[in-house]
């Protein structure tokens, strides 16, 4: 069975800092890339980050350049997206899921993690 | 970056109906488009994968078709366990987009 758990979501306050994590089970997850995509309360999808399976290739929404960082560790089975100078509209909750840009239906996502940046 | 607008913003039918949802991306895609599905408390679910093609286990009522800028997603007749919000993605290029939703409620 598939799972993708993230977790370290929680309150923060603004310019704070935080780390989700997100192991990976059930599946070669050294092989896939994997992203991170985030819903705020009462609002659509929004991509956020995605990592290449070997983790050399990283790629960015504008709204969170320089801000966040995704990265990997294909020996843990585990995503991670670094979060730092966070924002009250970075409230959201914080999905990963495996990224497959085209010929796959597989489709794996987390349960999501909620991070809340208010003072 | 490319921007997907998706139409209508609401969709209010009855079960049995046909809903056609609407996806045009501000420049070509070619056929790398998806289609989700997402219900209250969820995460999102893959339905249609290249433009068109199903993913597995999805409904034969669902299907997708275009390519280029233009884009639909059809239920053929909905079904009560259909009335969701639906979302289309783009993957072909960076940075990755999606649609701002469409909500299918019953009427």
């Amino acid at each position: 069975e598939v799972q993708l758990v993230e977790s370290g979501g929680g309150l923060v306050q603004p310019g704070g800092s935080l780390r989700l994590s997100c192991p990976a089970s059930g599946f070669t997850f050294s092989s896939y890339a994997m992203s991170w995509v985030r819903q705020g309360p009462g609002r659509g999808l929004e991509w956020v980050s995605t990592i290449s399976s070997s983790g050399v290739g990283t790629y960015y929404a504008d709204s969170v350049k320089g801000r966040f960082t995704i990265s990997r560790d294909n020996s843990k089975n585990t995503l991670y997206l670094q979060m730092n100078s966070l924002r009250a509209e970075d409230t959201a909750v914080y999905y990963c899921a495996i990224y497959i840009q085209t010929g796959s239906n597989e489709d794996y996502w987390g349960q999501g993690t909620l991070v809340t940046v208010s003072s | 970056e490319i921007v997907l607008t998706q139409s209508p913003a609401t969709l209010s039918l009855s079960p049995g109906e046909r809903a056609t949802l609407s996806c045009r991306a501000s420049q070509s895609v070619r056929s790398y488009l998806a289609w989700y599905q997402q219900k209250p408390g969820q995460a999102p679910r893959l339905l249609i994968y290249d433009a068109s093609s199903r993913a597995t286990g999805i409904p034969a009522r669902f299907s997708g078709s275009g390519s280029g800028t233009d884009f639909t997603l059809t239920i053929s007749s909905l079904e009560p366990e259909d009335f969701a919000v639906y979302y289309c993605q783009q993957r072909s290029d960076w940075p990755l987009s999606f649609g701002g939703g469409t909500n299918v409620e019953i009427k």
